[in-house]
This record gives structure tokens, C-alpha cells and sequence, in this order.
């Protein structure tokens, strides 16, 4: 079945320790999301791609980094992690046109800051 | 900006009952989209229902219906014979017309299902 797949589905690293999630998807779709999900909280969008296109969310800290090398990858690069940004971190496409330009997301990466 | 409200934190309703989850938005736009998304506890997020603006009939999916009030702004769920499986985060979400079509979602409602 076509799908968005996170790895790892949980991942721990060290204040301090740069750490790299990963995101590919199936469904060929342009536009690729990364969400930051704090406990009992609502996503919060950090930044999308439309194709090559990166786009950064006014409020998202200079920390959080991404690449997409092509279209079925998008990585998101935290590069000192602190223990505010441990979070669910959500990977979501979407293919503009479509019918509802409906978002399908991934299962998460679980971030732990020791 | 669009914001998004849900002013109901958490609710509980008894298996085989019927419950309204409840969502405000706000827009200057004319012509959006609603969704209402499911959020297990396993957390992957699942659509629900989905509504156009620009659609009066309210979007019904199986034990899934909405009510779309489009000027009050109101987009409320309502899940008739609650399953046990359908306990879950519910969050109810703005999507505009621009090309990258970006979410704004609300806080969540957490729905618990009882025997």
C-alpha cells in the first residue's frame, strides 16, 4: 500500500547531539510536512517542501534544519537538540489538485533528550 | 491568520451512544476546506471527514456526519454508535486554497469510549 513511513519510530539522543529523523513516501506527492507534536498538544507545521521548494514557518527556531534530495525522502536535522524539543515529530505529503489536497501522515518519530 | 477552537479539552461517551465534538474557526477566506482527524493512541494521524466550503450539504462518512455551519463558522462532528475503537485525540483542522495547503489544527478533544 502506498504510505508515509517514518524511521526510527523512536529515537534518543544527548542534549546537545545533533540527530537526523527520516521521512519517504509512496504516494509520489509534491508537498512534503514536517509537524513538531508536544504531549496533549495540536501540530505545530516547522516547515514544508513543495517539490524543491523549502518553505520555513516564521516561528520555527534556526535549530531544526531539512533536506529532501528527491522526491520520495524528506529529512528533518536537529542540530542541537535541547530538552524542549523532545516531541512527536510528524511527517505528513500531500499532492496540490487533488481533490481535497487532503494531508496523509506518517506514524511519528518519538524524540527523547537526555 | 486563521485560528481554529475547540473548547471541549476532553469528553467521554458510553459505547453505542452519540456524541458531538465541537469546532470554531475563523477566516476571511471564502472558499477552505474543514477536516476532522483521528489520533489514536498508537498517534498515527487518520482522516475522518473532510468538508468544502463551498458545499452546503454536510459531509457524512458511515457513523461520521458533520454539521457545517458555514456563517457561524461552526464545523462540529458528531460519531453516532460510539466503538470502543473510535477513542482517540479528535482534532479538527483549517486548510486554505494556496498551493501548499497547510493545516492549522485546534487543540484536540479527547474522546474516551465506555462500556
Amino acid at each position: 500500500d502506498a504510505m508515509v513511513i517514518q524511521n526510527p519510530r523512536y529515537q534518543v539522543t544527548q542534549f546537545g547531539k545533533p540527530v537526523t529523523l527520516s521521512c519517504s513516501q509512496t504516494l509520489n506527492h509534491n508537498v512534503m510536512y514536517w509537524y513538531q507534536q508536544k504531549s496533549s498538544q495540536a501540530p505545530k507545521l516547522l516547515f514544508h517542501y513543495y517539490d524543491k521548494d523549502f518553505n520555513n514557518e516564521a516561528d520555527t527556531p534556526d535549530n531544526f534544519q531539512s533536506r529532501r534530495p528527491n522526491t520520495s525522502f524528506c529529512f528533518l536535522d536537529i542540530r542541537s537538540p535541547g530538552l524542549g524539543d523532545a516531541a512527536m515529530y510528524l511527517c505528513a505529503t500531500s499532492r496540490p489538485g487533488s481533490l481535497y489536497n487532503e494531508q496523509f501522515f506518517g506514524p511519528g518519530t518519538r524524540l527523547t533528550v537526555l | 491568520a486563521q485560528t481554529v477552537t475547540q473548547s471541549q479539552p476532553e469528553m467521554s461517551v458510553q459505547e453505542a451512544e452519540t456524541v458531538t465534538l465541537s469546532c470554531t474557526y475563523d477566516t476571511s477566506e471564502n472558499n477552505y476546506y474543514l477536516f476532522w482527524y483521528k489520533q489514536p493512541p498508537s498517534r498515527q494521524m487518520i482522516l475522518v471527514i473532510r468538508q468544502e466550503a463551498y458545499k452546503q450539504q454536510n459531509a457524512t462518512e458511515n457513523r461520521f456526519s458533520v454539521n457545517f455551519q458555514k456563517a457561524a463558522k461552526s464545523f462540529s462532528l458528531k460519531i453516532s454508535d460510539s466503538q470502543l475503537g473510535d477513542t482517540a485525540m479528535y482534532f479538527c483542522a483549517f486548510m486554505g486554497t494556496g498551493t501548499a495547503s497547510k493545516l492549522t489544527f485546534g487543540t484536540g478533544t479527547r474522546l474516551q469510549v465506555t462500556l
